[in-house]
């Protein structure tokens, strides 16, 4: 199993342009987020997932959108970037069946938006 | 609301000296509690986590953590450091029974390991 892959792993945005963040994963999970990353800040909860065809907001979901057409993919997509949003994005995931509660990582895409 | 303080940003150590990284958590209601850890430039990784029964959890890597209800405390400790461990550590909430596994996540604790 590859687990939860990302792409790209880095990313320089100009202001305005929009792009998309790919996540993957192939365990088979029903659950997926995002999350975004900014030093000395933990982690921020963008947006998520329970299932194919289902998404809500989490804590920071202001100038993303995201989809869940299928169960292993979850693109958050970014519109009109600025650069607030300069930051590693995280996707994770996990499965409610075994109730471990333990969320996989991906290993980040580092965007700067300039 | 669940929160989460972790009360050092940046914990300096000797390899081979015990650790202690410090995590407090603010619920109303019953928690879960998790110990993640993030080496350089790589996605968290969980660590340990107590959802119930012994207070005292074992994680990878030979660390551990206690939770004690009472002082709402889950510190992680490791008796000897090794430069391996140097990463940083996040500590997280989540509610047991919800339905969609949200954690919420400490701001991280910088483990230094000093040669």
């Amino acid at each position: 199993n590859a687990g939860v892959t990302q792409t790209p792993k880095f990313r320089i945005l100009k202001i305005g342009q929009s792009m998309t963040l790919q996540c993957t994963q192939d365990m088979n999970h029903n659950y997926m987020y995002w999350y975004r990353q900014d030093p000395g800040m933990g982690l921020k909860l963008i947006y998520y997932s329970v299932g194919a065809g289902i998404t809500d907001k989490g804590e920071v979901p202001n100038g993303y959108n995201v989809s869940r057409s299928t169960t292993e993919d979850f693109p958050l997509r970014l519109e009109l970037a600025a650069p607030s949003q300069t930051s590693v994005y995280f996707c994770a995931s996990s499965y409610s069946g075994t109730l471990s509660y333990e969320q996989y990582f991906g290993p980040g895409t580092r965007l700067t938006v300039t | 609301a669940q929160s989460v303080t972790q009360l050092d940003s940046q914990v300096p150590v000797f390899e081979e000296a015990p650790v202690e990284l410090r995590c407090n958590y603010s619920s109303s209601v019953s928690v879960y509690l998790f110990w993640y850890v993030q080496y350089p430039n790589q996605g968290l990784q969980l660590l340990l986590k107590y959802l119930s029964g012994s207070t005292l959890v074992k994680g990878i890597n030979g660390f551990e953590a206690e939770f004690n209800k009472s002082q709402t405390s889950f510190h992680l400790r490791k008796p000897s450091v090794h430069i391996s461990d140097t990463a940083e550590y996040f500590c997280a909430v989540s509610l047991p029974l919800n339905r969609d596994d949200k954690i919420i996540f400490g701001k991280g604790t910088r483990l230094h390991i000093l040669p």
